[in-house]
């Protein structure tokens, strides 16, 4: 049983394409992210969704668009890709304890290569 | 704002070496410590964390941290590693209550030599 599952595992599309990549988690969280990993390994959060209301926005171009249509999951929708857009996007969960945060679970990433 | 450093980027060791990866954390509040693993082309799983109490926290396959409130630190260490521990791995933090995001630091990765 996976915990939190992404598709696809491996992207390869166009520059100018628009694609999804879907998360889904099976925990019971009521938080999820999207973070990104550059070529260097940095990570680096980008969205974080909590109960479907959306509460961090990192500076991410208007080009990547998330949506929750429930707790379990989130997509990522990015329009008119660019080749920097090129990065494993990783998708996790998380729960709090009353107000108090803990770890968070990581789906397998999705390999998005622009080209 | 939070911001994790790591200050080993890249670490070669020979099976059986003990190991000790640096953490640094800057942050105003109380914080949730973690380290991750990422083995080659994997994703990411937790190695370990502290929240609270012992400051000193044993995580899985024989890894361990100690958190020194105040250095502002949270080592990793091992003993003994293998070979299979060549991967890398990333410090984390979140505040403890409020944001939930984790902050990572750069990783380091390391490589074990048989």
């Amino acid at each position: 049983d996976t915990a939190v599952s992404q598709t696809p595992k491996y992207l390869v599309t166009q520059m100018g394409n628009d694609k999804s990549i879907k998360c889904e988690q099976n925990l019971g969280h009521d938080t999820m992210y999207w973070y990104k990993q550059d070529s260097k390994k940095f990570l680096k959060i980008m969205f974080s969704y909590n109960n479907k209301e959306l509460i961090i926005n990192e500076t991410v171009p208007n080009r990547f668009s998330p949506k929750s249509p429930d707790k379990a999951h989130l997509n990522l929708h990015i329009n008119s890709l660019e080749l920097g857009d090129s990065a494993v996007y990783f998708c996790a969960s998380s729960h709090a304890r009353g107000v108090i945060a803990t770890e968070a679970f990581f789906g397998q990433g999705t390999r998005l290569t622009v080209v | 704002a939070q911001s994790v450093s790591q200050h080993n980027h890249h670490v070669i060791l020979s099976e059986a070496a003990s190991l000790e990866l640096g953490c640094n954390y800057s942050y105003g509040g109380t914080v949730n410590l973690f380290w991750y693993v990422q083995y080659p082309g994997q994703h990411l799983q937790l190695l370990l964390k502290y929240f609270s109490g012992d400051p000193l926290v044993k995580g899985i396959k024989g890894f361990e941290a100690e958190f020194i409130k105040s250095k502002f630190s949270f080592n990793l260490r091992k003993p003994s590693v293998q070979w299979s521990d060549t991967a890398e791995y990333f410090c984390a933090v979140n505040a403890r209550t409020g944001r939930r995001a984790l902050t990572f630091g750069s990783g380091t990765r390391l490589q074990v030599q048989p």
